[in-house]
């Protein structure tokens, strides 16, 4: 069964350093999401990606972070000066075309920033 | 009202047994609702999708109340492995994001 997959699993970083989070979403999928979930809280929309633009954001995806489909299977995301409540887990979910909110997740990497 | 609202729990309940959790939305204009499954530290994972008044897969049954804006998720006959996070979460409207509950905690005790 395809399955989207993340890298790396874990990351630990110091504050004010650049992060590169990577993910391959389900090949034939269209759509492109990045969640982050604080440990112990609920799941955060970041940001949905189509046709190689930002189809959609929310207040938490500040200029601090970026993403990108450098190629026709990784999606990034990059956070360029870390803070320590950036510390979370993130994940990477893709859909079809079909349901727009069917979402498949990845396994997550989880984010330390000390 | 908050987006999605949902008992934390936990909820506590011996194998066999029949639990169900509820959901309420905020927004009036969403159309379908999902619940996900989250394991300690997992990825969520789609459970089932809701998009008319109900929807019933082996012993997992949601159902959809418009009127009272809730999503209830019932489960018979609970297994060992059922013990997860089950979380709701509701497109807003149009658009893909999704809005996700804080999650209840289900344990099923042997």
């Amino acid at each position: 069964e395809p399955e989207v997959t993340q890298t790396p699993s874990h990351q630990v970083t110091q504050m004010g350093q650049e992060v590169i989070l990577r993910c391959v979403p389900i090949s034939n999928h269209l759509y492109f999401y990045w969640y982050r979930q604080i440990l112990g809280q609920k799941v955060e929309f970041l940001v949905s990606f189509y046709n190689n633009e930002i189809s959609e954001k929310s207040e938490i995806f500040d200029d601090q972070f970026s993403v990108e489909r450098p190629d026709g299977s990784n999606f990034t995301l990059k956070i360029r000066s870390t803070k320590l409540e950036d510390s979370a887990m993130y994940f990477c979910a893709s859909t079809g075309d079909g349901s727009a909110y069917e979402q498949y997740f990845g396994p997550g990497t989880r984010l330390t920033v000390t | 009202r908050k987006e999605v609202e949902q008992d934390p729990g936990p909820f506590n309940v011996p194998e066999g047994a029949t639990v169900a959790f509820n959901c309420t939305y905020s927004n009036s204009a969403s159309q379908s609702f999902f619940w996900y499954r989250q394991d300690c530290r997992k990825e969520p994972k789609l459970l089932m999708s809701v998009y008319s008044s109900g929807n019933e897969d082996g012993r997992f049954t949601a159902q959809l109340n418009r009127a009272s804006q809730y999503i209830s998720l019932l489960i018979r006959d609970s297994k060992l492995s059922d013990s997860a996070t089950y979380l709701c979460v509701v497109p807003p409207g149009n658009n893909r994001k999704l809005i996700w509950g804080l999650g209840t905690s289900l344990a099923v005790n042997p």
